[in-house]
């Protein structure tokens, strides 16, 4: 079935310093690929997203960038700050009822 | 701009007990909404989705259920809980793109004992 495999789990970063999450979708059918940010104890928050027929897309500190040929799509945190500390999920999705979601990478940035 | 609120946010109830879980949408209308579990650790699984009053779709068949009352009201129940039904019960409702889940709201963490 479809699959959404989200590496790395965990990511350590100091302040200041880049961060780039990785995603690779099996569904070739995907068209859209949002991804969110979870602060604990909290639910899911939209943050970016991206659609197929974009390669990269970007708001202020975050972009995303998207190769169909691949099927991949990744996250870039520029200038981390200890508040983008949290769980992100990057998802997957055909434009039907279920978006399929990655396992989660919990970032952290150290002060 | 829409609101999702869930209650209650905690609960503890034993094994067989009964559970029910509300989530209630403000600010959108005839919404597609979701009812997700997230075990510690791990990423998000969509337990069932409604588009429409008393229509629930089931993507995993288990001891819960889900029912949809009123337009913007999303219920998800067990008449018996397990074990295995502890975790972290997220409601959604879908955002300007059509069939996604763009708004959770704050979620429910009951703990069965």
């Amino acid at each position: 079935g479809e699959n959404v495999e989200q590496h790395p789990s965990t990511l350590s970063v100091q302040e200041g310093d880049s961060a780039v999450i990785k995603c690779t979708y099996s569904d070739s059918a995907s068209n859209y690929f949002p991804w969110y940010k979870q602060e604990l104890g909290k639910g899911p928050q939209l943050i970016i997203d991206i659609r197929s027929n974009v390669g990269e897309k970007k708001d202020q500190r975050i972009a995303v960038t998207l190769n169909k040929t691949a099927k991949h799509f990744s996250l870039h945190i520029t200038e981390t700050q200890p508040e983008d500390s949290a769980v992100y999920f990057c998802a997957a999705s055909t434009g039907g009822f279920k978006t399929i979601f990655g396992a989660g990478t919990r970032l952290f940035v150290k002060a | 701009s829409q609101t999702i609120h869930q209650w209650p946010a905690t609960l503890v109830q034993p094994v067989g007990s009964p559970l029910s879980l509300e989530c209630t949408v403000e600010g959108t209308s005839n919404p597609n909404l979701y009812w997700y579990r997230q075990a510690a650790g791990r990423g998000l699984q969509l337990l069932f989705y409604s588009v429409g009053i008393g229509q629930i779709s089931s993507e995993v068949p288990q001891n819960l259920s889900a029912s949809r009352p009123q337009d913007r009201q999303f219920i998800l129940s067990s008449k018996k809980l397990l074990l295995s039904d502890s975790g972290f019960y997220l409601c959604a409702t879908g955002g300007a793109e059509l069939f996604t889940e763009a708004f959770f709201g704050q979620g429910t963490r009951p703990t069965v004992v």
